[in-house]
């Protein structure tokens, strides 16, 4: 079956550091790629997405590209403030698991000033 | 667009007692539906999917009984925890399915949290 296997947190960083999140993937067919951020007390908002191979997705600083021969969606920012203080999560969707999607356990980020 | 609520944002209410959580899509059609728990600093478990005009299919160990949906219309999926318990504490999380993005893309509501004393 699917599942999605993410670096383990929690990650606490100085602002302006750089940070990578690593994410790798098991999936049949071509599913799509996501992460998302949680703040605490509320629900998930997506962060960026990626649909095929070699897609590059970025939002707010953020990067992740879509990297088929390793089977991973590793998420990158070059440098985070005390406002990227969040749960990260990455997940797949792929229509062979009816639209389902697989989520990470989720990474703890907290940025210190 | 592509907006998710759920109603209400947070609930206590006593063991024994049901609670009807609501998900609504307030700019698009959804066909599908997902409820999701989440235990506090754990991930999101996926406990059911609901579609528009039929039954819901629950994943492995979740209690259709307990934990019951209704998808009425294209814009709003009810999950009814019947007769509460503490052990039913938690997150509960929806999301939907349709409207203008990827049609893998699911757009999450605000979530529920749910105390039972």
């Amino acid at each position: 079956g699917n599942s999605v296997t993410q670096m383990e947190g929690p990650v606490t960083l100085s602002e302006e550091a750089f940070l990578t999140i690593n994410c790798t993937y098991t999936a049949t067919g071509y599913p799509s790629l996501f992460w998302y951020v949680q703040y605490p007390g509320e629900g998930l908002q997506l962060l960026l997405k990626a649909t095929k191979a070699d897609d590059k997705g970025s939002n707010k600083g953020f990067e992740a590209t879509y990297r088929k021969e390793t089977t991973s969606f590793h998420l990158e920012k070059g440098s985070v403030q005390v406002s990227d203080s969040a749960v990260y999560f990455c997940a797949l969707s792929s229509n062979t698991n009816a639209g389902k999607s697989t989520f990470g356990d989720g990474t703890t980020l907290t940025v210190k000033p | 667009g592509a907006v998710v609520s759920q109603h209400p944002s947070w609930v206590i209410c006593k063991s024994g007692t049901s609670v009807k959580i609501e998900c609504r899509s307030l700019d698009f059609q959804a066909t599908t539906m997902f409820w999701y728990r989440q235990f506090p600093k754990q991930s999101l478990m996926l406990m059911a999917t609901s579609n528009e005009g039929s039954k819901a299919t629950y994943e492995q160990g979740v209690e259709k009984d307990k934990f019951l949906i209704n998808h009425a219309s294209l814009t709003l999926s009810t999950l009814t925890v019947t007769s509460a318990h503490p052990e039913d504490s938690s997150f509960y999380i929806c999301s939907a399915r349709g409207g203008t993005g990827s049609r893998n893309e699911q757009f999450f509501g605000p979530g529920t949290r749910l105390t039972v004393l």
